[in-house]
């Protein structure tokens, strides 16, 4: 089956700190991955996106690249600010052949902590 | 654009009691999921629509809960009776279904407490 495995937190550091939270995955077909982040009494948020091998995702100054090689979809930030402080979920969707299944696996989540 | 509604964004109740969630996807949106949220249990899927059908319910924890779709504009999540160990956020989400993969969106939520 599909699984999603994260980077144990809580992750703290200081503002503009480099950021890398690690997620590695198993699927059956050619999935899609996801990166959500879930701000403090909010839903989850979708950060970012790559639907094939080697795309680039990126948004608000995160990156995550799609390595079938490695099945991984780190997520990255070059300096972080206190307002990135939230918890972070990897996911992906499954499909083969273009099918889209429509359930995201999620892992279980990063919280990061960003100090002044 | 509005996302995904969710209603009530907080519900207190004690226990034995019925409580209803509501949800409105996004519009043009055939898919919708409603999602349980625990600090113990992470974020848990417990229903899966897709054009008002209910496809997978496997999560659904027990008998006491029950999920309707009666139209692509609504959704219903139902304890009945309630027991505090349903304590949770409950999250619907909603989304194109369509070959490319398209992402969920969350509503921001319904916090419900069980005395």
């Amino acid at each position: 089956g599909n699984s999603v495995t994260q980077m144990e937190g809580p992750v703290t550091l200081s503002e503009e700190a480099f950021l890398t939270i690690n997620c590695t995955y198993t699927a059956t077909g050619y999935p899609s991955l996801f990166w959500y982040v879930q701000y403090p009494g909010e839903g989850l948020q979708l950060l970012l996106k790559a639907t094939k091998a080697d795309d680039k995702g990126s948004n608000k100054g995160f990156e995550a690249t799609y390595r079938k090689e490695t099945t991984s979809f780190h997520l990255e930030k070059g300096s972080v600010q206190v307002s990135d402080s939230a918890v972070y979920f990897c996911a992906l969707i499954s499909g083969a052949g273009g099918t889209s299944y429509g359930k995201l696996t999620f892992g279980q989540g990063t919280i990061l902590t960003v100090h002044p | 654009d509005a996302g995904v509604i969710q209603s009530p964004r907080h519900e207190v109740t004690e226990m034995g009691q019925e409580v209803t969630l509501r949800c409105k996807p996004i519009s043009g949106h055939n898919s919708l999921f409603w999602y349980r949220q625990t600090m113990m249990r992470g974020l848990e899927l417990l229903i899966y629509f897709n054009n008002n059908v209910p496809i997978d319910d496997s999560g659904m924890p027990e008998d006491r809960f029950s999920a309707k779709m009666p139209n692509a504009s609504f959704s219903t999540l139902k304890i009945q009776p309630s027991e505090p160990r349903d304590s949770a956020v409950y999250f619907c989400a909603s989304r194109r279904e369509t070959y490319s993969n398209q992402p969920q969106h969350f509503g921001d939520g319904t916090r419900l407490s069980i005395l």
